[in-house]
């Protein structure tokens, strides 16, 4: 089944603590970005990645780092993770990027207290 | 800069009835338009598109029109169905230019349509 899993599903962490949500995609897509959903401002771009090695920001991109080593993977990561991290986070990928429709993953809900 | 603006919700209908939900938009180049579904608990699902003028997407029942003149891709159906009940997000990719591949959102509407 084509899809793109995000792993966990939930997580509760504490300030200051680095922790990595997975995303990997099984379609070949070239194409993979990852959003955070917040109550009252929507879903908005973190990072985005074009192809393997080559990662871009996005419009929240602070606080956050990404990598694409391989194609199918594209992990973000929180170094020293705050409150106001605490989102619904969706990892999602694509054929191409312009026009093509992406495939959502079923989100990670994290907690920073 | 660029914007997607929709219709605020919540939205309760009955079943059966006609659904619209307004979706328009500002954008500095020449976008492609998608409508995303979510329910509950789950990620976002690519319910229609379309990436020129006058172009209709479609699916499950639900169509909406590309209109440039008017800046706006409006979602329609004609019967909904309990099972429509969900947040459905308007959203522009700019095919040029900006940030590549960045899917600009409204904030959604939720529906819920009771028997």
């Amino acid at each position: 089944e084509a899809q793109v899993t995000q792993n966990p599903r939930y997580l509760i962490t504490v300030t200051g603590k680095k922790l990595t949500v997975t995303c990997s995609q099984n379609m070949n897509h070239e194409y993979m970005s990852w959003y955070r959903q917040d109550p009252g401002l929507g879903l908005r771009q973190i990072y985005y990645s074009m192809n393997v090695e080559v990662t871009d920001k996005g419009d929240v991109p602070e606080g956050y780092k990404v990598s694409r080593k391989e194609k199918r993977n594209f992990p973000l990561i929180l170094e020293s993770p705050s409150p106001n991290q605490t989102s619904l986070y969706f990892c999602a990928s694509s054929l191409t990027w312009d026009g093509y429709g992406y495939t959502f993953g079923s989100g990670t809900r994290l907690t920073v207290v | 800069g660029d914007s997607v603006t929709q219709m605020e919700g919540p939205v309760t209908l009955s079943e059966e009835a006609f659904l619209t939900i307004n979706c328009t938009y500002t954008a500095t180049g020449y976008p492609s338009l998608f409508w995303y579904v979510q329910y509950p608990g789950e990620g976002l699902q690519l319910l229609l598109k379309a990436t020129k003028a006058d172009d209709k997407g479609s699916n499950k029942g639900f169509e909406a029109t590309y209109r440039k003149e008017t800046t706006s891709f409006h979602l329609e159906k004609g019967s909904v169905q309990v099972s429509d009940s969900a947040v459905y997000f308007c959203a522009l990719i700019l095919r040029a230019g900006g940030s590549q591949g960045n899917l600009i959102f409204g904030k959604g509407t939720k529906l819920s349509v009771k028997p």
